[in-house]
């Protein structure tokens, strides 16, 4: 089983279209979740990043993980034509020097 | 706002011939990171770099593949012989060592084309 799944797409939704984007991820130890957006042949950008199990909101952006069942989401609300990227969740074991383990990614148009 | 660049953009080089890619981390930032990325697949870790020694490396970062941190600016990943298979984009990270979790911050990468 791969450390972490996520859904390539791409995925294509209307201006204004709630987007959820998921990971799921097989090793219990990880304890940081982020989320990564990816503009084309640009570096990966940390978008938001959330702690153990629960919620986080900024802005449009709510991030979500459920440990229980190794399952993390992204919602976007609103989506805009500039939230068209790719889109990577990423973990971590622990706050200090580990390696971050990514996602493939999931690349997003949002058509106005 | 301060970030982490990267040289070359764009480096063609033949099988068998030695690259080196350049980094500038953030200038405050204690830990370093090469990560790479082969067209469609996913962003996989190389190395990381820490008080002038790797702290810890992947697989993929065997003999052929060596980090250097020259002169207190830059970050180099140096391939000796390359191979097809090297052909990817490869990405500098940067952080630095304060409270909980740090943020990585990435470079706009190198794209590595071994013809």
């Amino acid at each position: 089983q791969k450390e972490v799944e996520q859904d390539p797409g791409p995925l294509s939704v209307p201006e204004g279209a709630i987007v959820s984007l998921n990971c799921t991820y097989s090793n219990s130890a990880f304890q940081y979740f982020m989320w990564y957006r990816q503009y084309s042949r640009k570096g990966p950008e940390l978008l938001m990043y959330t702690y153990s199990s629960g919620n986080k909101e900024d802005g449009r952006f709510t991030a979500q993980v459920d440990k229980s069942s190794k399952y993390i989401s992204l919602f976007i609300r609103d989506s805009q034509p500039s939230d068209s990227a790719t889109y990577l969740c990423a973990m971590v074991r622990d706050s200090g020097n580990t390696p971050l383990v990514f996602g493939k990614g999931t690349r997003l148009s949002v058509i106005a | 706002e301060p970030e982490v660049t990267q040289t070359p953009s764009h480096q063609v080089t033949q099988m068998g011939q030695e690259v080196i890619l350049r980094c500038v981390p953030i200038s405050n930032h204690l830990y370093f990171y090469w990560y790479r990325q082969i067209l469609g697949q996913k962003v996989e870790f190389l190395v990381s770099f820490y008080n002038n020694e790797i702290s810890e490396k992947s697989e993929i970062f065997d003999d052929q593949f060596s980090v250097e941190r020259p002169d207190g600016s830059n970050f180099t990943l140096k391939i000796r012989s390359t191979k097809l298979e090297d052909s990817a984009m490869y990405f500098c990270a940067s952080r630095t060592d304060r409270g909980s979790y740090n943020e990585q911050f990435f470079g706009p990468g190198t794209r590595l084309t071994v013809l």
